[in-house]
């Protein structure tokens, strides 16, 4: 199994540009979510799906959207990007409870 | 809403001493608690978790933690530190309940140097 992936690895945006972070997994968890991180503040929730067809928000939200029209894919997208949205960004999934969570190697963005 | 409080943010301890990082949560029950790993540029790898059960778990990479009640608090140790350890360390917690979806509340992270 390939577990968590995501793409780009690395990716430069400018202001006002719009992008889709990938993220696959191949372990048919029902569980996808999407953090990021910024020094100091620890990984943060931005969405999560409970599957396939149901996404709900979590702790910062705006500015991305996402959608599960299957159990194995969760993009992230960036609408318009801005320098705020500079970050590390890390999908997981999991199984179901107690939902251990298995992350990717994260994709860093950088919005000038 | 739940908390998760990593009361240093770096700690620097000799190779072969030992070390002790803590965490402390808010949470009203006994949440799932984790603890993970990030070395420079990589991404998070689960060093151990507590469901329930025996309060001293341990992990991988001779580490373990023990979870006190009493306290709110899951703290890491590991008896013998070794260089490659330096790394940033995430303590993690998510309620417990099926509509839950073990969503993490991360800490803010202790980033432990290692001197030889």
């Amino acid at each position: 199994n390939a577990g968590v992936t995501q793409t780009p690895k690395f990716q430069v945006l400018k202001t006002g540009q719009s992008m889709t972070l990938q993220c696959a997994q191949d372990m048919n968890h029902e569980y996808m979510s999407w953090y990021r991180q910024d020094p100091g503040m620890g990984l943060r929730l931005i969405h999560y799906s409970v599957g396939a067809g149901i996404t709900d928000q979590g702790e910062v939200p705006n500015g991305y959207n996402v959608s599960r029209s299957t159990t194995e894919d969760f993009p992230l997208r960036l609408l318009s990007a801005a320098p705020s949205q500079t970050s590390v960004y890390f999908c997981a999934s999991a199984k179901g409870e107690p939902y251990e969570q298995y992350f990717g190697p994260g994709t860093r963005l950088t919005v000038t | 809403a739940q908390s998760v409080t990593q009361p240093d943010i770096h700690i620097t301890v000799s190779e072969g001493a030992s070390l002790e990082l803590r965490c402390n949560y808010s949470y009203g029950a006994t949440p799932y608690l984790f603890w993970y790993v990030q070395s420079p540029g990589q991404g998070l790898q689960l060093l151990l978790k507590y469901f329930s059960g025996d309060t001293l778990v341990q992990g991988i990479k001779g580490f373990e933690a023990e979870f006190k009640r009493s306290q709110s608090s899951f703290n890491l140790r590991k008896p013998s530190v070794h260089w490659s350890d330096a790394a940033e360390y995430f303590c993690a917690v998510a309620k417990t309940g099926g509509t839950s979806y073990g969503k993490l509340t991360f800490g803010q992270g202790t980033i432990l140097t290692v001197h030889p």
